[in-house]
């Protein structure tokens, strides 16, 4: 079975400073999907980024950015110049190639992240 | 506007009381799941659905039961046979396909049991 780990439960960032979020995952899978989802006060979550592991080049939206090392199964997320709209849970999600077709998801348990003045 | 409505945001439970949560969205995706929110624990998926009248078990599926009559509702019963039920209920749908597809999540609903 999939697993995704988060080994930071909480980090903290000035705000309009840069900070960035590790996730590792274990897999046997070659093909797969990867998410990172982030869950404000409101409970709400929202898709933040995503990634495709046979795309080599690193997916970016906006101020947000992933590193994503394939052979070290790692998928760290970066946010730069952050802002206090940022605070929230984050989460890291992977998605095999082999789940038919529903986009069955594991969840990582999250970083709380807070934004400092 | 669409989107995926879960009510009630709050339910409160007596222990041994089977309770039913509501999942409605009206984005005409085929493909909706329930997850389980603990603290320091992530989402842990219950059941999802790929198509009507269709179900699977998700990692923790006991003590919770599914249906899938129509597209646009997927409701849970939680049952008395769940040890643990207080914990915040996340519903979801995608898109299906062999394509990745996001999934949108409602507002999610607070179960609490004593």
């Amino acid at each position: 079975a999939q697993t995704v780990t988060q080994s930071q439960p909480e980090m903290s960032v000035q705000e309009a400073e840069t900070v960035t979020l590790s996730c590792t995952y274990d897999t046997s899978e070659s093909d797969y999907y990867l998410f990172w989802y982030k869950q404000p006060p409101s409970r709400q979550m929202i898709l933040v980024i995503r990634q495709e592991a046979y795309k080599q080049q690193n997916a970016t939206e906006n101020r947000f950015s992933v590193n994503f090392q394939k052979a070290a199964k790692s998928f760290s997320l970066k946010i730069s110049d952050s802002q206090l709209g940022d605070a929230a849970m984050y989460f890291c999600a992977y998605r095999g190639d082999n789940t038919g077709t529903a986009s069955k998801l594991t969840f990582g348990t999250g970083t709380r992240l807070q934004v400092t003045l | 506007d669409g989107g995926i409505t879960q009510s009630p945001k709050y339910l409160f439970r007596k222990e041994g009381q089977n309770v039913t949560l509501s999942c409605e969205q009206n984005l005409n995706h085929d493909a909706m799941y329930w997850y389980r929110q603990d603290p320091g624990q992530g989402l842990r998926l219950i059941y999802y659905s790929q198509i009507v009248n269709d179900f699977q078990k998700g990692d923790i599926a006991e003590g919770y039961s599914v249906s899938r009559e129509k597209k646009e509702s997927f409701p849970l019963t939680v049952t008395s046979a769940q040890k643990n039920p207080t914990a915040f209920y996340l519903c979801a749908s995608s898109t299906a396909g062999h394509l990745v597809y996001e999934q949108y999540f409602g507002p999610g609903t607070r179960l609490t049991v004593t």
